[in-house]
């Protein structure tokens, strides 16, 4: 089986822009779940969909949103971007329910300058 | 509120030495998961195991082993004879099951181990 894939891998971008970020679970999970990794907040749980629908949101601002598609791929976009926004990003697939584990994507490694 | 701890931010041994990773997990359901996971310096999430709260069996995978106590809420995650290849984080986790088909899937801060040779 295929992992999870998440494009692009790397991106630029300057202030008060705004980034969409992309990733195809594993072939099968219906759960996608999005994290922000940086060095001094480690992993922050940004949102999770199952069926198309937010199951589970964490404590971000109305800047960051995502959605998923009915093929379970999923988007997440953030706007007006701030320099604190620099981070990887990752995306997790997963069977939908509790105790499933995650499986990751390589992430989205996003520098704001 | 759940929430996981791992007190040790970085730890370094020589190769070959046994090294064991603390997890303290805190929730308030008595049907909950703990996990671990790996990450190399190639920055991508690896998971090692899965854990739930009602089998408190430690589990052995090869150099790994998982000590599961409830008394204490602790995951602890040992590595017996280390590597250079083990040099990574490592993050414990935490997930409970919601209603909706979502789950809370909390990390802890992780420990960065380094081997050295």
């Amino acid at each position: 089986k295929a992992g999870v894939t998440q494009t692009p891998r790397y991106l630029i971008k300057t202030r008060g822009q705004q980034v969409t970020l992309s990733c195809s679970p594993i072939s099968g999970h219906r759960s996608v779940s999005w994290y922000q990794q940086t060095p001094g907040q480690g992993l922050q749980f940004l949102f999770e969909y199952f069926s198309e629908t937010q199951r589970n949101k964490g404590n971000f601002p109305g800047r960051f949103s995502g959605r998923q598609f009915s093929n379970s791929r999923s988007e997440m976009n953030v706007s007006t971007l701030e320099l604190g926004d620099s981070a990887l990003y990752l995306c997790a697939s997963s069977l939908p329910g509790g105790g499933h584990e995650q499986f990751f994507g390589p992430g989205t490694r996003l520098t704001v300058l | 509120a759940q929430k996981v701890t791992q007190a040790q931010t970085e730890i370094s041994v020589v190769e070959k030495e046994d090294v064991t990773l603390d997890c303290v997990y805190e929730t308030r359901d008595t049907t909950y998961y703990l996990f671990w996971y790996k990450q190399p310096p190639s920055g991508e999430l690896v998971f090692l195991i899965r854990r739930n709260s009602f089998d408190e069996q430690n589990e052995i995978s090869g150099r790994y082993s998982w000590n599961f106590q409830k008394s204490t809420s602790s995951f602890n995650f040992t590595i017996t004879a280390s590597q250079v290849v083990d040099s990574a984080v490592y993050f414990c986790a935490l997930s409970e099951a919601r209603d909706n088909y979502g789950q809370n899937f909390v990390f802890g801060p992780g420990t960065r181990l380094s081997v050295l040779p």
